[in-house]
């Protein structure tokens, strides 16, 4: 059981928009930023969000992040085939002194 | 450009140890704070442990704490992580990423696999 919840799975068809949420408690979300990950099958993960909301260079602005009290939400607009593979929240938790992250969410594109 | 590749890995019997090297290039190596991320096989990504730039301060995941040690040598740009009296859960795929001040986890590398197995 992952500190940060959320949904397992997630789908979208091309062009549409997605949306995967990331529940939390005081002591991460509530309280610290919230960094998102995207893990392409059989690759490393990649920062694609990181302090609730910024995009590094180079991740499209079909990505897009937020936060509201203890939860935050990835938002992929305009959804391509390549966007398929495991979405991950993450966050500093103060209460554990570490980094928590979200089980995972896969992303199909139908 | 940013570059980090593990090493280390290996099959190893329950309790045995093992030790992990992260070699870091293309950044200020010592300006940086490093952790190690582990995925099972098939599962999630599970953080480990956290070391700050000068290696003072060192943070542990519960599951490993007492068990696995986190340190680095700025002097070689190399992060390690010593594993001992390793258990079948310990099974994964150990990534080391840089710790970037409100960025989280910015860079990665592509990981070593560790199998705990008799």
């Amino acid at each position: 059981q992952s500190v940060l919840t959320q949904p397992p799975s997630a789908s979208g068809t091309p062009g549409q928009r997605v949306t995967i949420s990331c529940s939390g408690s005081s002591s991460n979300i509530g309280s610290k930023t919230v960094n998102w990950y995207q893990q392409l099958p059989g690759t490393a993960p990649k920062l694609i969000i990181y302090r609730n909301n910024q995009r590094p260079s180079g991740v499209p602005d079909r990505f897009s992040g937020s936060k509201s009290g203890t939860s935050a939400s990835l938002a992929i607009s305009g959804l391509q085939s390549e966007d398929e593979a495991d979405y991950y929240c993450a966050a500093w938790d103060n209460s554990l002194n570490g980094v928590v992250f979200g089980g995972g969410t896969t992303l199909t594109v139908l | 450009e940013v570059q980090l590749v593990e090493s280390g890995g290996g099959v190893v019997q329950p309790g045995g140890s093992l030790r992990l090297s992260c070699a870091a290039s293309g950044f200020t190596f010592d300006d940086y704070g490093m952790h190690w991320v582990r995925q099972a096989p098939g599962k999630g990504l599970e953080w480990v442990s956290l070391i700050s730039g000068d290696g003072g301060s060192t943070y542990y995941a519960d599951s490993v704490k007492g068990r696995f040690t986190i340190s680095r040598d700025n002097s070689k740009d190399s992060l390690y992580l010593q594993m001992n009296s390793l258990r079948s859960e310990d099974t994964a795929l150990y990534y080391c990423a840089n710790d970037v001040p409100n960025w989280g986890l910015a860079y990665w590398g592509q990981g070593t696999l560790v199998t705990v197995s008799s």
